[in-house]
């Protein structure tokens, strides 16, 4: 069965880096997501992304972040400076040409870790 | 208001028991809702989609309400494996395929 996947399945970085969280959504997939769960509280969605471009964001999805698909495969999400407050289960989500209520797949996380 | 609202639980029900969960939400423009399971520390992974005429899948009956902007869930014959976080979920408006979640309700089922 096809799937989202994700690595590195944790990551942890020092306050102040950049890190890059890696995905590869379903290969016949046109619309990509990322989601992230801090621990204990619900999923947010962060940003949408469709033809290249970004389709939608949050008021979390500030100037820190950045989402590129460098590839036919990839898609990635660029956190430019890591705050603590970063440290979070980060979800790449993929979703077929459907309608809107096409079901997003969603990959098994990035368990981002801010020290 | 929050945007999804659940009941977070625990609900502590034996094998075999029926148990409802329900949910509301304040964005009267969206458009898609689901019902999503996520097992402890995993992605959430889609449980059904629910419309207004009602859908049933197996043990699994989800409503829909618009005009009350109210959504369940019925779960008959709980097994162990139905032991789960059941995640309240909305498109964010219409024609937005991005997706708003309730913080979940937390199901045990017991021996």
């Amino acid at each position: 069965e096809p799937e989202v996947t994700q690595t590195p399945s944790h990551q942890v970085t020092q306050m102040g880096q950049e890190v890059i969280l890696r995905c590869v959504p379903i290969s016949n997939h046109l619309y990509f997501y990322w989601y992230r769960q801090i621990l204990g509280q619900k999923v947010e969605f962060l940003v949408s992304f469709y033809n290249n471009e970004i389709s939608e964001k949050s008021e979390i999805f500030d100037d820190q972040f950045s989402v590129e698909r460098p590839d036919g495969s990839n898609f990635t999400l660029k956190i430019r400076s890591t705050k603590l407050e970063d440290s979070a289960m980060y979800f790449c989500a993929s979703s077929d040409w459907g309608g809107e209520d096409t079901e997003a797949f969603f990959g098994q996380g990035t368990r981002l870790t801010v020290v | 208001r929050k945007e999804v609202e659940q009941d977070p639980g625990p609900f502590n029900v034996p094998e075999g028991a029926t148990v409802a969960f329900n949910c509301t939400y304040s964005n009267s423009a969206s458009q898609s809702f689901f019902w999503y399971r996520q097992d402890c520390r995993k992605e959430p992974k889609l449980l059904m989609s629910v419309y207004s005429s009602g859908n049933e899948d197996g043990r699994f009956t989800a409503q829909l309400n618009r005009a009350s902007q109210y959504i369940s869930l019925l779960i008959r014959d709980s097994k162990l494996s139905d032991s789960a976080t059941y995640l309240c979920v909305v498109s964010r408006g219409t024609g937005r395929r991005a997706l708003t979640f309730g913080s979940g309700t937390r199901l045990q089922v017991q021996p």
